[in-house]
């Protein structure tokens, strides 16, 4: 059984700070998506990887995929309230259509 | 273009009383995904269907749930009878089918059982 973790669970910070946020698991994964999701809504695709190593930049959001593609991270250059959502990880192995997700970080961003 | 569309928005019932839930995927995608959101458990893939043939329903959680696809371009799910457990947001998701594909999810059923 594969075990995700993502961390922190909960994070409130204010506007203008930068962060950062974790996806890890004990298995290893072809590729990973990243989905924010804001209340009263299905998530929504920020960025998949798939190379471990790989970092991809979205605005001021910068994702990397682990070496071993174990794990991956999100970073937010100052942050702003627009950015306030639970963002989820959801990784996959070989040539599932099936995405398992993790249970997310909750991202209050503060005026 | 119209994403995934969802009906209805909130559902309000009585324990016992049986609820449908109602998906229209996108236009053209094959795969298409029930999930089960709370707070305790998050986001939980119920079933998933390719070319309108469940092909993974091990998350349903029991026999009460039930999940068809007629057609391309509607899904239902079922629970009957519904419990005050099976209070949570519910979501359907389509994409193309290809593995690393987007999903593209809908605004969710919101679903209170009483």
């Amino acid at each position: 059984t594969q075990l995700l973790e993502q961390s922190p669970q909960f994070l409130s910070i204010q506007e203008g700070e930068n962060l950062t946020v974790y996806c890890n698991s004990s298995s290893v994964f072809s590729s990973l998506q990243w989905y924010r999701q804001e209340p009263g809504e299905g998530p929504v695709l920020l960025v998949t990887v798939v190379t471990g190593g790989e970092v991809k930049k979205l605005k001021r959001l910068t994702f990397q995929f682990g070496d071993a593609r174990k794990d991956s991270s999100l970073h937010i250059t100052a942050a702003q309230p627009g950015d306030t959502g639970l963002y989820l990880c959801a990784p996959q192995r070989g040539s599932a259509r099936q995405l398992t997700f993790g249970s997310g970080t909750q991202l209050t961003v503060l005026p | 273009d119209a994403g995934v569309i969802q009906s209805p928005r909130h559902e309000v019932t009585e324990m016992g009383q049986e609820v449908t839930l109602r998906c229209k995927p996108i236009s053209g995608h094959n795969s298409l995904f029930w999930y089960r959101q709370t707070m305790m458990r998050g986001l939980e893939l119920l079933i998933y269907f390719n070319n309108n043939v469940p092909i993974d329903d091990s998350g349903m959680p029991e026999d009460r749930f039930s999940a068809k696809m007629p057609n391309a371009s509607f899904s239902t799910l079922k629970i009957q009878p519904s419990e005050p457990r099976d209070s949570a947001v519910y979501f359907c998701a389509s994409s193309r089918g290809a593995a690393n594909e987007k999903l593209f999810f809908g605004s969710g059923t919101q679903l209170s059982v009483l």
